[in-house]
């Protein structure tokens, strides 16, 4: 099994340009989570689908930031424009949420660094 | 407001000795709790969890205990060994639903 997949690991990018950040989920997984991780609020969700549906935005900080899953095996979130506030570690995670909470199988996240 | 908090931000340790962290929260709603583990510039990864119907679940070295009324539960390493060395996570949720919610994180420092 190859894991969740995030691409790209790394991103540095001007204020005021749009970014965009994809993952990969692990196959048969019925959940997939967003997650931003800041020195200064640590690991917080910002959106989690469940079967391609989203389920819950509310952590989505602004209208700049929007995320889809067309598939099951797909998610991309993005940000326009993007600003310095949005530097950060975002990692997807999924889950196989038949019963109950399940443990999230997280990607190994993409930097971004937006100046 | 934070519904999960790990108060101590790091914490070190000698090899073979016990490693204690704490975390606390304060939603009644959460039944199930889970720690993670993150090396540096990799993803969290799944360690060990515990349902709010029990008070201790062990797996190995990795023990985590539930204290319900004080809302509080712990992780406690034994022995610890210097490959521990990382950042630990604590989450919690809820089985009627499948997100978690984190904590700040408390970095582990095992000295050999």
């Amino acid at each position: 099994d190859a894991g969740v997949i995030q691409s790209p690991r790394h991103e540095v990018t001007e204020m005021g340009q749009e970014v965009t950040l994809r993952c990969k989920p692990i196959s048969g997984h019925d959940y997939l989570f967003w997650y931003r991780q800041t020195m200064m609020r640590g690991l917080e969700l910002l959106i989690y689908f469940n079967n391609n549906v989203p389920i819950d935005d509310s952590g989505m900080p602004e209208d700049r930031f929007s995320a889809k899953m067309p598939n099951a095996s797909f998610s991309t979130l993005k940000i326009q424009p993007s600003e310095p506030r949005d530097s950060a570690v975002y990692f997807c995670a999924s889950s196989l949420g038949a019963k109950g909470v399940s443990p999230l199988h997280f990607g190994n996240g993409t930097r971004l660094t937006v100046t | 407001d934070q519904q999960v908090k790990q108060n101590s931000p790091s914490l070190s340790v000698q090899e073979g000795r016990i490693s204690i962290l704490n975390c606390d929260y304060t939603n009644s709603m959460f039944d199930y709790f889970l720690w993670y583990k993150k090396y540096p510039a990799e993803g969290p990864t799944f360690l060990i969890s515990i349902s709010s119907i029990k008070d201790k679940n062990e797996d190995g070295r990795f023990t985590v205990f539930l204290n319900k009324s004080a809302k509080h539960l712990s992780l406690h390493i034994v022995p610890s060994q210097p490959g521990d060395s990382a950042v630990y996570f604590c989450a919690a949720g809820k089985s009627a639903g499948n997100k978690l919610t984190f904590g700040g994180g408390t970095r582990v420092l095992v000295k050999p």
